[in-house]
């Protein structure tokens, strides 16, 4: 199994482009979600997911879109990236929502907005 | 809601030393608790978890009690080594009265260096 991997490993943006963070796992997970990792901030939650076709929002959503099509799969878009957005995101999974269960990071995108 | 607060950091132990790193918890209901390492450049693992009352978790010689009566689940190793040196997070995860669970809250990391 590969696990969670992610791509980019990083990127560098213009202030106002768009782009998708790729996550995918193949694990046969049912529930995934987004992170953003700032200094001094720990892990924040942006969106997850339950389920394909299943798709609800964390802590700090704004400026970012997601979709589940299928089970493997979940992009986090980014709209129109702002330097606010520079950060290291990160994808996790886990078996099903159930807290107990282990969440599997991916590696990490490190963003840099200019 | 639901909030999680670690000892700030950095720690810094010289090799064999013995490390305590605090966490405290507010939350609803009967959360379980875990511990997450990263490794530089990398992305964060599970440690170790807790998930009822008086549980104990415990990997690679570090443990954590989950207490329910100080709302705490402080990391502890007795002899360190440098390959411990990461960023150390505390997570819940709290349950709902419905069932099912609330999302994972990390605490803000605390990082910590072993040197030999």
């Amino acid at each position: 199994n590969a696990g969670v991997t992610q791509t980019p490993k990083f990127q560098v943006l213009k202030t106002g482009q768009s782009m998708t963070l790729q996550c995918a796992q193949d694990m046969n997970h049912e529930y995934m979600s987004w992170y953003r990792q700032d200094p001094g901030m720990g892990l924040r939650l942006i969106h997850y997911s339950v389920g394909a076709g299943i798709t609800d929002q964390g802590e700090v959503p704004n400026g970012y879109n997601v979709s589940r099509s299928t089970t493997e799969d979940f992009p986090l878009r980014l709209l129109s990236a702002a330097p606010s957005q520079t950060s290291v995101y990160f994808c996790a999974s886990s078996l099903n929502r159930q807290g107990t269960y282990e969440q599997y990071f991916g590696p990490g995108t490190r963003l840099t907005v200019t | 809601g639901n909030s999680v607060t670690q000892m700030e950091g950095p720690v810094t132990l010289s090799e064999e030393a013995f490390l305590t790193i605090n966490c405290t918890y507010t939350a609803t209901g009967y959360p379980s608790l875990f511990w997450y390492v990263q490794y530089p450049g990398e992305g964060l693992q599970l440690l170790l978890k807790a998930t009822k009352a008086d549980d104990k978790g415990s990997n690679k010689g570090f443990e954590a009690t989950y207490r329910k009566e100080t709302t705490s689940f402080h990391l502890e190793k007795g002899s360190v080594q440098v390959s411990d040196s990461a960023v150390y997070f505390c997570a819940l995860s709290g349950t709902s009265a419905q069932g099912g669970s609330e999302k994972l809250v990390f605490g803000k990391g605390t990082k910590l260096t072993v040197n030999p």
